[in-house]
């Protein structure tokens, strides 16, 4: 069983409406990561939470330490959301991160 | 602040051949980790360096090594190259004090033929 497990795989939505990824992990954890990754390969951090809530702009991050679960929302959605969204543990015990298997995010107009 | 930068961006290698890549980290990022990102096993944690020592190491074989440089420049070896290593080579740089938030480089394609 993978420590990090992410859903849906792929994800279809269109322009506006409201996205919500899911994520759930096994191991005991330091904090939560977010990332986002466009075509080409280039990943930017979107998010590191280790309790609560985090929003940026129509992004926003929740964390339930005691579920071992995590969503990553986004609101209304826009076409130039499409990537693949990634969730990465970051060990208790290590300072390594663990990734889910990503889901892929598409927008369509 | 300049982004974190890697060189070569792509490169192609014959099988038993080694490569060095380069990742230069953000200014004054002293963190530096290296990670690797086929499409069969995902993304997977090769190792970090902080101020030129290998704090944290994953589980790959010896065939990868790495180093950081006193100006925390980094670099990442794979010797005796097999198919399989065929991947994106990403480096992502962090203060590597109490947080550590990834910074991400645009990553290396390598091909091994």
């Amino acid at each position: 069983k993978n420590e990090v497990e992410q859903s849906p795989q792929n994800l279809t939505a269109q322009e506006g409406e409201f996205i919500t990824i899911n994520c759930s992990y096994s191991v005991g954890i330091s904090a939560l990561h977010w990332l986002q990754q466009h075509p080409g390969g280039g990943i930017v951090s979107l998010f590191m939470l280790s309790s609560g809530k985090k929003k940026h702009g129509r992004l926003i991050a929740t964390i339930n330490i005691q579920e071992k679960h995590s969503s990553l929302h986004i609101t209304a959605s826009h076409p130039r959301d499409s990537a693949v969204y990634i969730c990465a543990v970051e060990d208790s015990s290590a300072r390594q991160l663990t990734f889910g298997s990503g889901t892929q995010l598409t927008v369509l107009p | 602040k300049a982004g974190v930068t890697q060189t070569p961006r792509y490169l192609i290698k014959t099988r038993g051949q080694q490569v060095t890549l380069s990742c230069s980290p953000i200014s004054g990022h002293r963190s530096v980790s290296w990670y690797q990102q086929t499409p069969g096993q995902g993304l997977q944690f090769l190792f970090e360096y902080f101020s030129e020592t290998q704090r944290n190491k994953g589980n790959f074989p010896g065939r990868f090594s790495g180093r950081q440089f006193s100006n925390s420049r980094s670099e990442m070896n794979v010797s005796t190259l097999e198919l399989g290593d065929s991947a994106l080579y990403l480096c992502a740089s962090s203060s590597g004090q109490a947080t550590y938030e990834q910074y991400f480089g645009p990553g290396t394609r390598l091909t091994v033929t």
